[in-house]
């Protein structure tokens, strides 16, 4: 079955730049989709389509893809921002769908 | 606006059933596909199934594969989950989501508020 690997976990300091990466083999033929978990709450899309922010979202999301990698960064993350991120994508068939095991990002 | 209600939810004994509803409202729910995805106590997000705008492409992961089954009534703008032969490891928070396109594989933009459901003798 197809995987996407996340890092358990990734930590800076407000105002620093945090970069949760996210690996797998389709990534260069299959979109990228980015999803944050604040802690009781249901997720909440903040870049679709590898690069693509979704209204509402602020602009220290962004989003970038190479090779096998897609890339969420928080440029300037704020303790607002400490949440369980997720990537969403499909195998090269498009027939299985996936989430990433989560990374929890701390900011602090 | 977006609303996706869950319902159905509870505390079921293994090897029994349970079917979730979800009531959409706030888009023009047959020009969408929808999925069901899953959070066990404590884990990550799991997609569970996928259906098309009309129904004609389904998908499943390998973990519910003939056990559960996806239907949705655009008559009603209702997604369904019919939950049979539940295991203790079926136990999670059940979402209801909007895709954003019709086809089964697409991804997600709206998230409901989920339903749980416990399977424990």
């Amino acid at each position: 079955s197809y995987e996407l690997t996340q890092p358990p976990s990734v930590s800076v300091s407000p105002g620093q730049t945090a970069r949760i990466t996210c690996s797998g083999d389709a990534l260069p033929k299959k979109y990228a989709y980015w999803y944050q978990q604040k802690s009781g709450q249901a997720p909440v899309l903040v870049i679709y389509e590898d690069i693509k922010r979704p209204s509402g979202i602020p602009e220290r999301f962004s989003g970038s893809s190479s090779g096998t990698m897609a890339t969420l960064t928080i440029s300037g993350a704020q303790v607002e921002d400490e949440a369980d991120y997720y990537c969403f994508s499909t195998d090269s068939s498009g027939d299985h769908v996936v989430f990433g095991g989560g990374t929890k990002l701390t900011v602090l | 606006e977006v609303q996706l209600v869950e319902s159905g939810g509870g505390l079921v004994q293994p090897g029994r059933s349970l079917r979730l509803s979800c009531a959409a409202s706030g888009f023009t729910f047959d020009d969408y596909a929808m999925h069901w995805v899953r959070q066990g106590p404590g884990k990550g997000l799991e997609w569970v199934s996928g259906i098309s705008w009309n129904s004609g492409r389904i998908g499943y992961a390998d973990s519910v594969k003939g056990r559960f089954t996806i239907s949705r009534d655009n008559a009603k703008n209702s997604l369904y989950l019919q939950m049979n032969s539940l295991r203790p490891e079926d136990t999670a928070l059940y979402y209801c989501a909007k895709a954003i396109y019709s086809s089964a594989n697409s991804s997600i933009d709206y998230w409901g508020q989920g339903a749980l459901v416990i399977v424990s003798s």
